[in-house]
């Protein structure tokens, strides 16, 4: 079974600052990982994703993740929060093996940015 | 772009009554999913469907069916509609499998009163 843990359900930062979404994963295999999105009222937009290579992802909107397989995390990070960074992040996490179909999410973490 | 389109945004039902939420995609997925989405909860499987007439059930379909007469479209159906079905209910589409992208449409927010 695949499940992902977003341990914070609200993460508070001032403008400008750094800004880090905590997720870790559990998979039986190799994971696919991804990060979405979510403004008031709408539906999920795709941020990044780790399929395999580079521990470092780049995704749209200045954010960035970083895998770490001995942690099983994938932190989304920012180095400056913007106001209109404020939404609901979602951590998903999908078996690599042959199979699997099934994105699992977390429960998600509301970011506040203050300014 | 991706555009996946849900019929309604907002909707407001009666217990028992038959409710139909539809989903359109424009990129010729094969691949479509319907979600709810509950505060706390994260977002949940509904259903999917990998091709134009097979569905799967994924963590929670009791309640809920779904149709796919065609590529492109992709319905929900609540049979009769009860109060613990009010919640957000997303629509997804994407390529075949692997780590390709899910797209979402904006959402269809339903109360049952």
């Amino acid at each position: 079974a695949q499940s992902v843990a977003q341990p914070e359900d609200q993460v508070n930062v001032a403008e400008g600052n750094p800004l880090t979404v905590k997720c870790t994963y559990s998979v039986s295999g190799n994971p696919y990982l991804f990060w979405y999105v979510q403004y008031p009222n709408r539906g999920l937009q795709f941020l990044l994703k780790y399929i395999t290579g580079d521990n470092l992802v780049k995704g749209s909107y200045g954010f960035e993740a970083e895998f770490n397989k001995s942690q099983t995390s994938f932190h989304l990070k920012k180095p400056s929060a913007l106001v209109s960074d404020s939404a609901l992040y979602f951590c998903a996490v999908r078996d690599s093996g042959a199979g699997s179909y099934q994105l699992t999410f977390g429960k998600g973490t509301k970011l506040s940015v203050i300014p | 772009d991706v555009k996946v389109t849900q019929s309604s945004r907002y909707l407001v039902k009666r217990t028992g009554e038959k409710v139909f939420l539809e989903c359109v995609q424009d990129m010729d997925h094969e691949n479509m999913f319907w979600y709810r989405q509950d505060p706390g909860l994260g977002l949940r499987l509904i259903y999917f469907s990998y091709d134009v007439k097979m569905k799967e059930k994924g963590d929670i379909p009791e309640g809920y069916s779904v149709s796919r007469e065609k590529k492109e479209r992709f319905s929900l159906i609540l049979e009769s509609a009860s109060t613990n079905q009010t919640s957000m209910y997303l629509c997804a589409s994407s390529k075949t499998w692997g780590a390709n992208i899910q797209y979402f449409g904006a959402g269809t927010r339903l109360s049952v009163l």
